[in-house]
């Protein structure tokens, strides 16, 4: 199976709260996992990754948590600002796939001041 | 400044006609993709190529043409043969290193009038 699915599709949070999006894949050969960022008519850009050794990584206030056996991993942003109103995609790929990357279908946050 | 450029950023064309958006990258990766993006779809890929003068289809080639002459080029020709050609393209480009990090230029918004 190569798809990621992404939940949940929009988010409202309010500001200083926690924005928590998850993600899940059934392929257990994808060792590559990038959230990007995507402002309104923009290109998306990398905001943070993790390879499956590692269960979290944190990237001032985004965090990646990483739970191999379930097969899922979530974005965490803390204190959500304002400027964090953006459309978040989860990704995978595998390294013997040349950087081919699969995509989430995204998830349209809005934080409210 | 290195990067990836897509141009124009808006176009117009009538139906039954044939266009090409353009992507140029200063990056010296090797590897270049197309995406479409449609509201509330994701990230759907067209063609990729991970080396000159070689390309393979993406999820979604039918009605679109690429070619690879270049390193720093990867044109998509959008064909009158794609039936619903109104979108947000997007390329990107990884090379070896970056972790299959993709880098996306700044987007074409192609409308069919």
């Amino acid at each position: 199976q190569q798809q990621v699915k992404q939940s949940p599709q929009s988010l409202i949070v309010q500001k200083g709260g926690i924005s928590i999006i998850n993600c899940a894949y059934e392929n257990t050969a994808f060792d590559y996992f990038p959230w990007y960022q995507q402002f309104p008519g923009k290109g998306p850009a990398l905001l943070i990754a993790i390879r499956p050794d590692v269960s979290e990584k944190k990237e001032g206030r985004f965090t990646i948590s990483f739970n191999k056996s379930a097969k899922q991993f979530s974005l965490h942003i803390m204190d959500s600002q304002p400027g964090d109103s953006a459309t978040y995609f989860c990704a995978a790929s595998r390294d013997n796939q040349g950087g081919k990357l699969i995509f989430g279908q995204g998830t349209e946050l809005s934080v409210k001041p | 400044d290195g990067g990836i450029t897509q141009s124009p950023k808006y176009l117009f064309r009538k139906e039954g006609q044939n266009v090409t958006l353009s992507c140029e990258q200063n990056l010296n990766h090797d590897a270049m993709y197309w995406y479409r993006q449609d509201p509330g779809q994701g990230l759907r890929l067209i063609y990729y190529s991970q080396i000159v003068n070689d390309f393979q289809k993406g999820d979604i080639a039918e009605g679109y043409s690429v070619s690879r002459e270049k390193k720093e080029s990867f044109p998509l020709t959008v064909t009158s043969a794609q039936k619903n050609p109104t979108a947000f393209y997007l390329c990107a480009s990884n090379g070896q290193g970056t972790m299959n990090t993709q880098y996306f230029g700044p987007g074409t918004r192609l409308t069919v009038l």
